[in-house]
């Protein structure tokens, strides 16, 4: 069965640092993998998708993140934070009927 | 505007007292779902369905149920509401199961 694992309820950066949100699946199949946003107050919205095309996935808003099959991992990362990403982050793979999510990593940007 | 629409947004209620949180989405999707989210946990599945009157359970069903009589609409219903239930609903829909899911805004309910 599909599981996804983020390490870090919570990440704190300062403004301008790196941005690094981990996340480990286990699939028995090749897995597509989500990342969501969820801001304040508001429904989850995509990131970024990887469905096997390329390893390194480009996203919205500067994120990117990369597929490595033997650590079974789906990292997302972005060069500079920016006080306007603080919020919840949501690691997904797909199943046969649904999205399963991780537990979410909220991460809080300080300047 | 494509959108996932979910009301109320903000409902306080007791325990037993019946009620229906509505959704309705405009992209002619089949797939819809139903998640609840609480702290530590992430989202968890409640119900999903594939298409009209196709309706089946997720992983944590008991307490909820829910229809799907037009394309459009998914409601969830708490035919008598336990404190336990007290969580941030989400509606969302997809083209197809397992894809891209397009979230409502969410529902905070509070069961007294």
């Amino acid at each position: 069965a599909q599981s996804v694992t983020q390490l870090g309820s919570h990440v704190s950066v300062s403004e301008g640092a790196l941005v690094l949100l981990r996340c480990n699946y286990s699939s028995s199949v090749p897995p597509y993998l989500f990342w969501y946003v969820q801001y304040p107050n508001q429904g989850l919205q995509l990131l970024l998708k990887y469905t096997s095309a390329a390893t390194l996935v480009k996203g919205i808003n500067g994120f990117e993140a990369e597929f490595k099959k033997s650590e079974t991992s789906f990292h997302l990362t972005k060069p500079s934070a920016h006080m306007s990403d603080a919020a919840e982050y949501f690691c997904a793979v797909s199943s046969y009927n649904k999205l399963i999510f991780g537990a979410g990593t909220r991460l809080a940007v300080h300047p | 505007e494509a959108q996932v629409t979910q009301n109320p947004r903000y409902l306080i209620t007791v325990t037993g007292k019946k009620l229906t949180v509505t959704c309705s989405q405009n992209m002619n999707h089949e797939y819809m779902s139903w998640y609840r989210q609480d702290p530590g946990l992430g989202l968890r599945q409640i119900y999903y369905s594939m298409n009209v009157e196709v309706t089946d359970k997720g992983d944590v069903p008991e307490g909820y149920k829910v229809s799907r009589k037009e394309k459009r609409n998914f409601p969830l219903i708490l035919e008598s509401p336990s404190p336990n239930q007290t969580s941030l609903y989400f509606c969302a829909s997809s083209p197809t199961p397992g894809g891209k899911l397009f979230f409502g805004s969410g529902t905070q309910l509070s069961v007294l």
